[in-house]
């Protein structure tokens, strides 16, 4: 059965620090991750992740993917109270043509 | 650009009620998908449609059902409501074969 794990699911911070969300997937014939941000309303894309290795990057946020070990990262540096929101991981099912979501991880950044 | 559309934003309904979440986007894209999201359970797919025409199951099909006759517009349906399907409901969209999907921003259902 394919699934996607993120951990942890919660996460509190303070502004400026940094951290990182994790995303494992086991799914059949994988062809892309995807990370959205989802503040109050629709989920916001942020990034697509194809190959190994390659890091995407925009401002103080970055992704890589690990095809071998089947997981990804999303780092957030020098947080800040915007960052507050749940962060969804998903992966393209192959087999069945659709994305499948992991239950997020919300974060919250205090002031 | 107004991009995928969806009504009402808000609806109360009664167990044993019907209604119909609309669903509509301007971006002439094959894919048509509708999501519900509950507390801690991320975003799970209800049914989903590659062209007008053609729909299929998703994770949590029952209860619900769905049509595509335009490419255009993507009607999610409750026949008859319960309780548990109390739930945000997201419509997404995205061309055939992009895994980027570009979402509604949801209607609130509740049902008492």
């Amino acid at each position: 059965e394919d699934k996607v794990v993120q951990s942890p699911l919660s996460l509190v911070v303070h502004e400026g620090d940094t951290v990182t969300l994790n995303c494992s997937y086991e799914v059949t014939n994988f062809r892309s991750l995807l990370w959205y941000k989802q503040e109050k309303k629709a989920p916001t894309f942020l990034f697509m992740l194809t190959s190994s290795g390659i890091e995407k990057k925009s401002g103080r946020l970055s992704s890589i993917l690990d095809k071998k070990e089947l997981f990804s990262i999303l780092n957030i540096t020098a947080t800040q109270t915007g960052d507050s929101a749940i962060y969804l991981c998903a992966d393209w099912c192959g087999s069945q043509g659709n994305l499948i979501f992991g239950k997020g991880t919300k974060l919250s950044v205090k002031p | 650009n107004a991009g995928v559309t969806q009504t009402p934003k808000f609806q109360v309904l009664k167990t044993g009620q019907s209604m119909t979440l609309q669903c509509a986007q301007d971006m002439n894209h094959e894919y048509m998908s509708w999501y519900r999201q509950d507390p801690g359970m991320g975003l799970r797919l209800i049914h989903y449609s590659v062209g007008a025409g053609i729909t299929d199951q998703g994770e949590v099909p029952n209860g619900y059902n769905v049509s595509r006759s335009t490419t255009e517009d993507f009607p999610l349906r409750l026949l008859s409501a319960a309780p548990s399907q109390t739930s945000v409901y997201f419509c997404a969209s995205s061309p055939w074969g992009n895994e980027k999907l570009f979402f509604g921003s949801g209607t609130q259902l509740s049902v008492l």
